[in-house]
């Protein structure tokens, strides 16, 4: 059984600051990593995709990955009372059959 | 461009009722398709996936049933609903490879 895990949260933070998200999954296999956001009531959508080892920045995210570690995470800078929502970690792999997805960590970013 | 189209956005229905959820996608041809449902303040639970046009895959074990009739098509449905069954019903597509998952608007189901 495939598992991702996250924080629940809530995760609060002062407007401006770095938040920072984190994820762990169990199977090895697993190829492609993303982050959601997913607003309360809305569906999610997808806000960062990371595929290999390292960094990837857009913005003001940064998803950083580690396979060794079975670990992704997701920094967001500055952040905005509008960052304010439950982010969704999801793995898949290589074969797109299987996307699991964590519980979510909610992120409270206060004005 | 590609769209995702999901209906109804709300629905209530009492126990014991048929329900029918119909999910389309548009511009892409071949897509993975997903059923997920999200109980409140939970994460997501993946139902059903589809690879190719009746081929679906059940993860968990329920009253629910899925189908693809058509390429870009993929029906949830239930003979008749439990009060277990409200939750959030998300339709999702993807490209086959690994790649991201995109989601449609979400039902929000409550069985009365």
């Amino acid at each position: 059984q495939k598992e991702v895990e996250q924080n629940s949260g809530p995760l609060s933070v002062p407007e401006g600051a770095i938040a920072s998200l984190n994820c762990t999954y169990s199977d090895r296999v697993s190829q492609s990593f993303f982050w959601y956001r997913q607003y309360s009531g809305k569906s999610p959508e997808l806000i960062m995709s990371i595929y290999s080892n390292g960094d990837k920045e857009d913005g003001r995210f940064t998803a950083q990955l580690n396979k060794a570690s079975q670990y992704v995470s997701l920094l967001i800078r500055d952040s905005q009372p509008s960052d304010s929502a439950t982010y969704l970690c999801a793995v898949n792999d290589n074969y797109g059959q299987n996307f699991v997805f964590g519980p979510g960590t909610r992120l409270s970013v206060l004005p | 461009s590609q769209t995702i189209h999901q209906w109804p956005a709300t629905l209530v229905q009492p126990v014991g009722s048929p329900l029918s959820l119909e999910c389309t996608v548009e511009g892409t041809s071949n897509p993975n398709l997903y059923w997920y449902r999200q109980a409140a303040g939970r994460g997501l639970q993946l139902l059903f996936y589809s690879v190719g046009i009746g081929q679906i895959s059940s993860e968990v074990p329920q009253n629910l049933s899925a189908s693809r009739p058509q390429d870009r098509q993929f029906i949830l449905s239930s003979k008749k609903l439990l009060l277990s069954d409200s939750g959030f019903y998300l339709c999702a597509w993807s490209v086959p490879g690994g790649t991201e998952a995109f989601f449609g608007q979400g039902t929000r189901l409550t069985v009365v």
